[in-house]
């Protein structure tokens, strides 16, 4: 079964760009979440999309922002980017089924490193 | 809000020695405790989880153990070897859709095993 996928691996922008993180889920987890990581850092919650709806998030700007897909894939964009902004975004997914389980655990992708010059 | 700490922050032990991470939360709904392992430019990755119905669990070399009265939990790596250096996550969450089913993360342990 394939993981939790993200791409780009790697993103380098500058000051004021915008930024496009993508995420595609385990087969049959219909919640997508995102976590920021800056260095040296732990993970800070940023936003949880289930069903297509955005259902929760994080202490963020709203320059921060995504969508979830009907194929339950997921895209974050980041506005306006400023030199904080580089970090590790990492993407996780889970079956959701309105209770936890470890079947239900969040599996998370490789990340994405966001660098802003 | 809701707060998960976790202690140390950085930890080197011998190989062949047992590590010990220690995480306290506040939120008393918390019932679903996950330790998550990330390496190098990786993810983070699940290696054990408990429930509040469990005291312990155990799974090879990794354990975790919970004391819902005291809000603790921690998680024992015994006979350590180069390939358990990493950087573990403990995690808290209450399950419930209503409740966002967040999952709240302690800032990290930065372990390192001497050869």
């Amino acid at each position: 079964e394939a993981g939790v996928t993200q791409s780009p691996t790697h993103l380098i922008k500058t000051r004021g760009q915008q930024a496009t993180l993508r995420c595609s889920p385990i087969s049959g987890h219909t919640s997508v979440y995102w976590y920021q990581q800056a260095l040296g850092l732990g993970l800070q919650f940023l936003l949880w999309y289930d069903e297509g709806e955005e259902r929760n998030r994080g202490n963020f700007p709203p320059r921060f922002s995504g969508r979830q897909f009907p194929n339950y894939s997921s895209e974050l964009n980041v506005n306006a980017l400023e030199l904080e902004d580089s970090a590790l975004y990492l993407c996780a997914s889970r079956k959701d089924r309105g209770d936890l389980s470890s079947e239900d655990t969040q599996y998370f992708g490789p990340g994405t490193r966001l660098t802003v010059l | 809000g809701e707060n998960v700490e976790q202690h140390p922050s950085t930890l080197s032990v011998q190989e062949g020695d047992s590590a010990v991470i220690k995480c306290t939360y506040s939120d008393s709904a918390s019932n679903y405790f996950p330790w998550y392992k990330q390496e190098l430019g990786k993810g983070p990755q699940l290696i054990i989880d408990i429930r509040s119905n469990v005291g312990e669990k155990k799974d090879q070399r990794i354990a975790v153990t919970l004391n819902k009265t005291a809000k603790h939990f921690s998680l024992h790596i015994t006979e350590t070897q180069p390939e358990d250096s990493a950087v573990y996550f403990c995690a808290a969450a209450d399950s419930g859709y209503s409740s966002a089913s967040k999952i709240i993360f302690g800032s990290g342990t930065r372990l390192s095993i001497r050869p």
